[in-house]
């Protein structure tokens, strides 16, 4: 009954490979969220995502492209693999943003990203 | 530029005790606070948060207290137990912003002694 699960967990790549994490929520929300925990475990949002629609995106590398199939998936690929890439990544969710309770976002384990 | 901010990166009291963790946060926007828990290896999990229309919110052991003023807001855990031991995040929110986006401070780690 894993409310917002991950895959996968770990990851370990070599610079310039292409790879994917995926997300999955089952707690009927609608908005999804893709966090970077760097090295200095700063949680910084990356991309989310409302109803499939694309609502924040900071200053991300383009390298970085969130997609949403469904309001219960947000899947994260990144291009071109660095090494400044190495971090914990974090998926979200929550309500509708404006709804009560909304701010409360639910957070999946994480994937350990390493890249050598 | 840190608009969050815990500045005790550890903190170590003693099982019974009472836990005070800080945060302070630059940006008067803020209106929606929050506090997270989060255990090794595992996702922050979701403890109590507290709207700029407040001043105290309580839920069981966990009361966070928010001084507007200040900037400031505190969680209070009383009595603290072993199993509280973890990395605490205070995170913001600005509603204006329509979008849900937390910004959060660097954390905490709390340590409760048996």
């Amino acid at each position: 009954d894993t409310a917002v699960s991950q895959t996968p967990k770990y990851l370990v790549t070599q610079m310039g490979n292409d790879k994917s994490i995926k997300c999955e929520q089952n707690l009927g929300h609608d908005t999804m969220y893709w966090y970077k925990q760097d090295s200095k475990k700063f949680l910084k949002i990356m991309f989310s995502y409302n109803n499939k629609e694309l609502i924040i995106n900071e200053t991300v590398p383009n390298r970085f492209s969130p997609k949403s199939p469904d309001k219960a998936h947000l899947n994260l690929h990144i291009n071109s693999l660095e090494l400044g890439d190495s971090a914990v990544y974090f998926c979200a969710s929550s309500l509708t943003i404006g709804t009560s309770g909304a701010y409360e976002q639910y957070f999946g384990p994480g994937t350990r990203l390493t890249v050598t | 530029d840190q608009q969050v901010k815990q500045n005790s990166p550890s903190l170590s009291v003693q099982e019974g005790r009472i836990s005070i963790l800080n945060c302070d946060y630059t940006n008067s926007m803020f209106d929606y606070f929050l506090w997270y828990k989060k255990y090794p290896a595992e996702g922050p999990t979701f403890l109590i948060s507290i709207s700029s229309i407040k001043d105290k919110n309580e839920d069981g052991r966990f009361t966070v207290f928010l001084n507007k003023s200040a900037k400031h807001l505190s969680l209070h855990i009383v009595p603290s137990q072993p199993g509280d031991s973890a990395v605490y995040f205070c995170a913001a929110s600005a509603s204006r912003s329509n979008t849900g986006k937390l910004i959060f401070g660097q954390g905490t780690t709390l340590q409760v002694k048996p």
